[in-house]
């Protein structure tokens, strides 16, 4: 069975600095790999994902993550932050296609200070 | 807009009641999935459903039971065999794909429903 780590539990990055976010994942073949993030009291939006192709991966509001095989990674970046960033954000990886099923790390809360 | 709708926002529960969460869309999307949210912790698959008519059990099924009789409706129970209801519950959807190269993983989610026991 598939499993993520995001081993940062909180970040706090001063706005218009980098952010990165670590997530490592567990599984034997190519998995599925995507980014969400959550602000409080509401639901996820999906940021970007992964699956096949082209290993840098675009994703919205600025976001872009790198699928590293070899290090079973797909870590969370952004160049410069925006206060509007503070939320809390998840890896999830899948199985495959025909796997309908995700399994998601525990989340890393980013703190934006002015 | 399209979207997803759960309802309500808020629901408290008495002890050996069952309640009902809502989740509506119209995106015309054909999987839907409930997970569960605890804090500190990643969201847990309670039920998925890939087709009307049909669902699956995810990994903390025991005590909820769901139905998927329209295509735009996956209404969760939580029945008094969960003991420990309060949660945040989240309900996704996203569409249905056989091919080799799709995702059919949730890719949109509603914005919750908190439970608490009184």
């Amino acid at each position: 069975a598939q499993s993520v780590t995001q081993p940062d539990i909180h970040i706090t990055v001063s706005e218009g600095a980098s952010l990165e976010l670590r997530c490592n994942y567990s599984y034997g073949a190519t998995p599925y790999l995507f980014w969400y993030v959550q602000s409080p009291g509401q639901g996820l939006q999906l940021l970007l994902k992964y699956f096949s192709g082209d290993t840098l991966v675009q994703g919205i509001k600025g976001f872009e993550a790198e699928f590293k095989r070899s290090q079973s990674s797909f870590n969370l970046r952004k160049p410069s932050v925006h206060w509007s960033d503070a939320a809390e954000y998840f890896c999830a990886v899948g199985a495959g296609y025909n796997d309908y099923k995700l399994s998601f790390g525990a989340g890393t809360t980013v703190t934006v200070r002015a | 807009d399209g979207g997803i709708t759960q309802s309500p926002k808020y629901l408290f529960r008495k002890e050996g009641q069952n309640v009902t969460l809502s989740c509506e869309q119209n995106l015309n999307h054909d999987a839907m999935y409930w997970y569960r949210q605890d804090p500190g912790q990643g969201l847990r698959l309670i039920y998925y459903s890939q087709i009307v008519n049909d669902f699956q059990k995810g990994d903390i099924a025991e005590g909820y039971s769901v139905s998927r009789e329209k295509k735009e409706s996956f209404p969760l129970t939580v029945t008094s065999a969960q003991k420990n209801p309060t949660a945040f519950y989240l309900c996704a959807s996203t569409q249905r794909d056989r091919s080799v190269r799709s995702v059919n993983q949730p890719q949109h989610f509603g914005d919750g429903t908190r439970l608490s026991i009184l």
